[in-house]
């Protein structure tokens, strides 16, 4: 499986923009870039994927470099609630059909996000 | 729309018994993943099904098994614990399409 190196923790204050940097030197041409998030006590959740070009959603916005070796996931007003581990991963995706789904999600450790009121 | 739900949400067994663990996915979607997060190892993939057939699976022992129902419904098994499953096992699932999974709340698994 194609790996990513992230941070291992980053801080930011409350209401400032966040970059989350996420390294994927081995990615191939058919990995999407997916980013889920885990609060306390919780599931992973889905945050925001892409493939070449950059993404928004409402929740953030996904920042993928021009090699696709890289990418950042930016959080644009960090509130007390987007203190979470924040995974990057990479699927492949394409050319699954009827067996999409059919393949697992390689979690590294994620970066600990904290934010400081 | 109802989002994974998992039961229990907590569940103390002893060494050597067995533990089934449950999961509804989301209405329609019809790919059940399980995943077991520990501190030392993360979050490590177990196994997933689809249309009541298991097409991938993870690095763990005999022991850890599933299953999944005609309507989607999935649960696993773990017979013979041992101290070290004490983990949260998560389930997920989703529907065909790039976009991501939907994972549950889990359930919090303590053998002693």
């Amino acid at each position: 499986d194609a790996k990513t190196t992230q941070p291992n923790s980053m801080e930011s204050n409350e209401e400032e923009p966040v970059h989350l940097p996420c390294n994927h030197s081995t990615i191939s041409g058919t990995d999407y870039i997916h980013w889920y998030r885990q609060l306390p006590s919780q599931g992973p959740e889905y945050v925001i994927h892409g493939l070449t070009s950059n993404v928004n959603n409402r929740m953030a916005s996904l920042a993928i470099a021009e090699d696709r070796k890289s990418s950042t996931l930016i959080l644009h007003r960090a509130t007390l609630r987007d203190a979470a581990v924040y995974y990057c991963i990479l699927r492949d995706v394409m050319g699954k059909g009827t067996n999409f789904g059919n393949e697992k999600l390689t979690f590294g450790t994620g970066t600990r996000l904290t934010i400081i009121p | 729309k109802a989002g994974v739900t998992q039961t229990p949400r907590y569940l103390i067994k002893t060494r050597g018994q067995q533990v089934t663990l449950s999961c509804s996915p989301i209405s329609g979607h019809r790919s059940v993943s399980w995943y077991q997060q520990t501190p030392g190892q993360g979050l490590q993939f177990l196994f997933e099904y689809f249309s009541e057939t298991q097409r991938n699976k993870g690095n763990f022992p005999g022991r850890f098994s599933g299953r999944q129902f005609s309507n989607s419904r999935s649960e696993m098994n773990v017979s013979t614990l041992e101290l070290g499953d004490s983990a949260l096992y998560l389930c997920a699932s989703s529907s065909a399409g790039a976009r991501g999974y939907t994972f549950g709340s889990g359930t919090r698994l303590t053998v002693v």
